[in-house]
């Protein structure tokens, strides 16, 4: 059975900080990964997909790199903004199903 | 393109009562699914559609949940009767894998909550 875990549980920044999210997965057998933003009292916003055969996917300010041998994901965030504050999900794709883990809850403070 | 569709947005209902959700996903989008999100947690899948056949079923309570995809687009889960357990966000998404697979997208939700 997959299992996601996230870390941080949490993060508080100052605006301008280069961050590091991390996604662990414990089944290395997936078919893609993605990177989702979600709002307080909103849906998902897709921000990065992986498929299995990549290392990396850019968008902007955002890097989503991909180690699946190791059952790793890292969501790099440059120069934060306030705008960025949200929770941040990553999902691994396993047999047509995305296994979310508890995210990572981000405040960037001007 | 309008994403996924869900309605409605907000519902709030006393325990025993039923209620049912409603899901418009992406045109040409054949995999459908629901998604329920307790406060605090990642989306836990509900059931999964493959046009109209639901292919996982797996983790819906059977006992009180429904799901039906009439002709393969529209979808709809019903709680019947609700619980206050039940409140919860329910999320729909729909996907189209394969060549040129562009990941799942997720509606806005619909926020339940059982009094």
């Amino acid at each position: 059975k997959q299992e996601v875990t996230q870390i941080p549980a949490a993060l508080s920044v100052p605006e301008g900080e280069n961050l590091v999210l991390n996604c662990s997965f414990t089944d290395s057998a997936i078919y893609n990964l993605q990177w989702f933003r979600q709002d307080p009292g909103k849906g998902l916003t897709s921000l990065l997909l992986i498929q299995s055969s990549q290392r990396e996917q850019t968008s902007g300010r955002l890097n989503a790199s991909l180690d699946k041998s190791s059952g790793r994901s890292t969501l790099y965030i440059a120069a934060s903004q306030p705008g960025d504050s949200a929770t941040y999900l990553c999902a691994p794709d396993n047999t047509d199903k995305l296994i979310f883990g508890t995210g990572t809850r981000l405040q960037v403070f001007p | 393109e309008a994403g996924v569709v869900q309605s409605p947005r907000y519902k709030i209902i006393e325990k025993k009562q039923p209620v049912a959700f409603w899901c418009n996903p992406i045109s040409g989008h054949n995999t459908l699914y629901w998604y329920r999100q307790n406060l605090g947690q990642g989306p836990e899948l509900l059931i999964r559609y493959e046009n109209e056949e639901a292919v996982d079923d797996s983790q819906l309570p059977k006992d009180r949940f429904s799901a039906e995809r009439l002709k393969g687009v529209d979808s709809t889960l019903k709680i019947q009767p609700a619980e206050l357990g039940d409140s919860a966000v329910y999320l729909c998404a729909s996907s189209s894998p394969g060549q040129g697979d562009y990941g799942y997208t997720f509606g806005s939700g619909t926020r339940l909550t059982v009094v």
